[in-house]
Order: C-alpha cells, then structure tokens, then sequence
C-alpha cells in the first residue's frame, strides 16, 4: 500500500526538550514537505526538500530542524528554540516541486 | 505573511442549499490546487487549475480559475453532510511550494 506515513500521531514536549517527528514514504516521491496546522491559520511551510540531501527553509523555519539523507525519509526536529511548538504537523509528499501533494496523518504536538 | 486570501472563513449551510469559497492572491499564480480536510483527519487533493478561465467539476463541486490567474472559487451546489470538513485553496506562486489560503470551515444543519 503506497503511501505516507507519519508517526508518532500524538507527542507531548518538556520545556528545553527537543523532539523528532518522523515522516515516511513509499511513493517514490522526489519532494517532501513539513507544514503547522494552527486553527484558522492554514497550513504554513516550515522546511521542504526537492531532492535528497537538499533541503530549504519555508515561511516559519526558526525553531526547525531537518535531514533528508534517504529519499524516503524527511524527519522533523522541533527545537528548544521553538516557544510556541503546540501545533498538528503535517508532512508531504509530490511527485516533483510543484505536483499535488499528498499528506501523512499528521503528529500532535503538544507542551507539557 | 499569506500570499493567498481564502473567504470566508466559516460556512454554515442548510443541507439541500448552495455555498461558494472564494480565494484571491496579489500575485499571478501559475496553477491552483483545491484540498478538503474533514474533521480530525489530513488534508487531500481534490483538483488543480492551470489554464486562464478554467472550469472544473467534480460531480456537484465547480472550481473555477480567474481570467487573471489570481482568484479562484469552488461552489457546491445541493450541499450534503459528506461536504462538511475546511476546503483549502493552495496558489503555485512558484514551483516548489504552495501558498495555502486559511481555509473554509463547511458545517451542515440537517
């Protein structure tokens, strides 16, 4: 089953803490996506990456993190530096910059 | 800050009636992408606009594409409990990322 996977679905953060959410896909897809989901916001970038070991910041990097070192994985790092991390995270995926995106499930964030 | 502006925000709808969302950008965009997000779930793709003018249905939803290329909206006629969930417009301003608009939030009264 092709598709994106992202995990874990919900995470809780202690202060000064910095936590990592994964993102997987299957689709051969050469683009992958980091997005925040704030209520009546939309979704924001935060980083997104065109090729394997490239990577640019988006509209709302500071306080992020990540590597794309294999085409299927993008991981996200949120920071210490990130004050206000509460958020749902979306991760995805197009064909090539550009192409419609497909979107994992999604990661809750939340501060303890 | 958002390049693409999504109107209105709240949609509150009698089920059998009509609605329209509308999205606007200050820039020409090269193509734009329609998404539903139903509630506690991610967003999916429903359709995407390139040509100046362009129409698009999909069953009883009509997108539309400004002659300009910077405005955009999707009309759902006879609405359905199924259509309840935040439609998101998302402007290709340049190829590798999307502008999103913040969303219509679609709620039905049976």
């Amino acid at each position: 089953d092709g598709g994106i996977t992202q995990s874990p679905k919900y995470l809780f953060r202690k202060e000064g803490q910095n936590v990592t959410l994964s993102c997987e896909q299957n689709l051969n897809h050469d683009a992958m996506y980091w997005y925040r989901q704030d209520p009546g916001q939309g979704l924001r970038l935060i980083y997104y990456s065109q090729i394997v070991n490239d990577f640019q910041k988006g509209d709302i990097a500071e306080g992020y993190s990540v590597s794309r070192e294999k085409k299927e994985s993008f991981p996200l790092t949120v920071t210490s530096a990130q004050k206000n991390p509460t958020a749902f995270y979306l991760c995805a995926s197009s064909g090539r910059s550009g192409e419609k995106l497909f979107f994992g499930s999604g990661t809750q964030l939340s501060v303890l | 800050g958002q390049q693409v502006m999504q109107i209105p925000q709240y949609q509150h709808v009698q089920e059998g009636e009509d609605f329209t969302t509308y999205c606007n950008s200050s820039t020409t965009l090269s193509n734009i992408q329609w998404y539903k997000q139903r509630p506690g779930g991610h967003p999916v793709f429903l359709i995407q606009l390139v040509k100046s003018g362009e129409v698009k249905k999909q069953k009883r939803l009509t997108f539309q594409f400004g002659e300009a290329k910077k405005n955009s909206s999707l009309h759902i006629t006879a609405t359905q409990t199924t259509d309840v969930g935040t439609y998101f417009c998302a402007g290709n301003i340049r190829d590798y990322k999307l502008s999103f608009g913040a969303g219509t939030t679609v709620t039905v009264r049976a």
